[in-house]
């Protein structure tokens, strides 16, 4: 079975700087996706980046990007220049690509962004 | 386009009660989660649908959690009798089909507060 660990359980940065939230996987699976969620307080769910584990590259959206360690089997979220609306639970999670296709959470970490 | 639906938004039961959830899918979407949200842990998968069929309940409680998806759009979790343990977010997503190439959309979910 999949395992996700979050070691984080609550950061805090300033207005403005940039965090790293770290992730690590355990897998005997070559193919899969991997996955960071944003939890707002009181808020829905929303998916912030998507990487495919056979893609090399690291996935980057807007101020959000990854680093994708796969022999290491770690999936770092980093928010450039964050924002007081980045403050929310940060959730990582773990997709086979084949078989079992469902979403493995790790525990999170509760990111607060200080004015 | 609207989103996940979810109704009631909190509830509030004794032990050895039961309690039916409801969730509207996107439409046109033909996978359907539900997830059940611990406070401090990430959501695990109870049940997932494609259009009316069971994926994997491999998760569900099958002796108190039951689920169905009718005609292949909206859904109902219920649970009968409830346990203190239950208590938690309960939490529905969609998406167009299955697989980590197709994004997950949650809803608001429901707060279960069992007495």
């Amino acid at each position: 079975a999949q395992t996700v660990t979050q070691s984080q359980p609550e950061m805090s940065v300033q207005e403005a700087e940039t965090v790293t939230l770290s992730c690590t996987y355990d897998t005997s699976e070559s193919n899969y996706y991997l996955f960071w969620y944003k939890q707002p307080p009181s808020r829905q769910m929303i998916l912030v980046i998507r990487q495919e584990a056979y893609k090399q590259q690291n996935a980057t959206e807007n101020r959000f990007s990854v680093n994708f360690q796969k022999a290491a089997k770690s999936f770092s979220l980093k928010i450039s220049d964050s924002q007081l609306g980045d403050t929310a639970m940060y959730f990582c999670a773990f997709m086979n690509r084949f078989g079992n296709e469902k979403l493995t959470f790790g525990t999170g970490t509760r990111l607060t962004i200080i004015p | 386009e609207a989103g996940v639906a979810q109704s009631p938004r909190y509830k509030i039961i004794e032990k050895r009660q039961s309690v039916a959830f409801w969730c509207n899918p996107i439409s046109g979407h033909a996978t359907l989660y539900w997830y059940q949200q611990i406070l401090g842990q990430g959501p695990k998968l109870l049940i997932q649908f494609q259009n009316n069929g069971v994926v994997d309940d491999s998760q569900l409680p099958k002796d108190r959690f039951s689920a169905e998806r009718l005609k292949g759009v909206d859904s109902t979790l219920k649970i009968q009798p409830a346990k203190l343990e239950d208590s938690a977010v309960y939490l529905c997503a969609s998406s167009l089909t299955r697989g980590g190439a197709y994004e997950q959309f949650f809803g608001p979910g429901t707060r279960l507060t069992v007495l």
